[in-house]
């Protein structure tokens, strides 16, 4: 059972219009979020983070929300370019999961000029 | 020249043979791991390294084993390999923040393995 969900594995988004993916979680221990983008030949490449301290975290173009009642992260993009077309994965830690990170099926996103 | 580097990049086999993917870096990182990517899986983990005599299982380390030659280097080997083992593999490092936390992951560029 997948304790991290990315339920839409795929998003298509007009060029300049505002990007949002998903991402579900159900270990209620985990308290640490992140997202990694990655393009086709590349390894995944870090992107943003968040702590549960914060439901809010910003970086440039890029803000990741979480609601911890819900479970529930999103990632934002605004505006979305052509170079944003990656898949997108979420992955979430905790302390007593012995610092490792749990991945998401990932979110191929595109964005189309 | 990238951070992270796997051999070999690509890889075809037969099941039963032995297969070893090579992971070096050059970020002075004490942690690394393995993890393989399927389609609608994402990336689990198969084995992780916190320093040279420490090595732990992942959640996916059966018919998988690991070696932390250096402090720069981390293998993975299949004994005797299977077609379910066809996969994308990455192998990454961190580094401890000092907190409760581990660092951002640096990945490499994949290795794509095929059993036949």
């Amino acid at each position: 059972d997948q304790q991290v969900k990315q339920n839409s594995p795929s998003l298509s988004v007009q060029e300049g219009r505002i990007s949002i993916l998903n991402c579900d979680y159900t270990n209620s221990m985990f308290d640490y979020f992140l997202w990694y983008k990655k393009y086709p030949a590349e390894g995944p490449t870090f992107l943003i983070s968040i702590s549960s301290i914060k439901d809010k975290n910003e970086d440039g173009r890029f803000t990741v929300f979480l609601n911890k009642s819900a479970k529930h992260l999103s990632l934002h993009i605004v505006p979305s370019q052509p170079g944003d077309s990656a898949v997108y994965f979420c992955a979430a830690s905790g302390v007593n999961y012995g610092q490792n990170f749990v991945f998401g099926p990932g979110t191929r996103l595109s964005v189309l000029p | 020249d990238a951070d992270v580097t796997q051999t070999p990049r690509n890889r075809i086999t037969k099941t039963g043979k032995r297969i070893m993917l090579e992971c070096s870096q050059t970020k002075g990182h004490d942690r690394m791991y393995w993890y393989r990517q399927d389609p609608g899986l994402g990336l689990r983990l198969i084995y992780y390294s916190f320093d040279v005599k420490d090595i732990n299982k992942g959640e996916i380390s059966d018919g998988y084993s690991v070696s932390r030659q250096a402090q720069a280097k981390f293998s993975l080997s299949l004994e005797s390999a299977i077609p379910n083992q066809t996969a994308l593999y990455f192998c990454a490092t961190s580094v401890a923040t000092g907190g409760t936390y581990t660092g951002e992951l640096f990945f490499g560029e994949g290795s794509r393995l095929t059993v036949l």
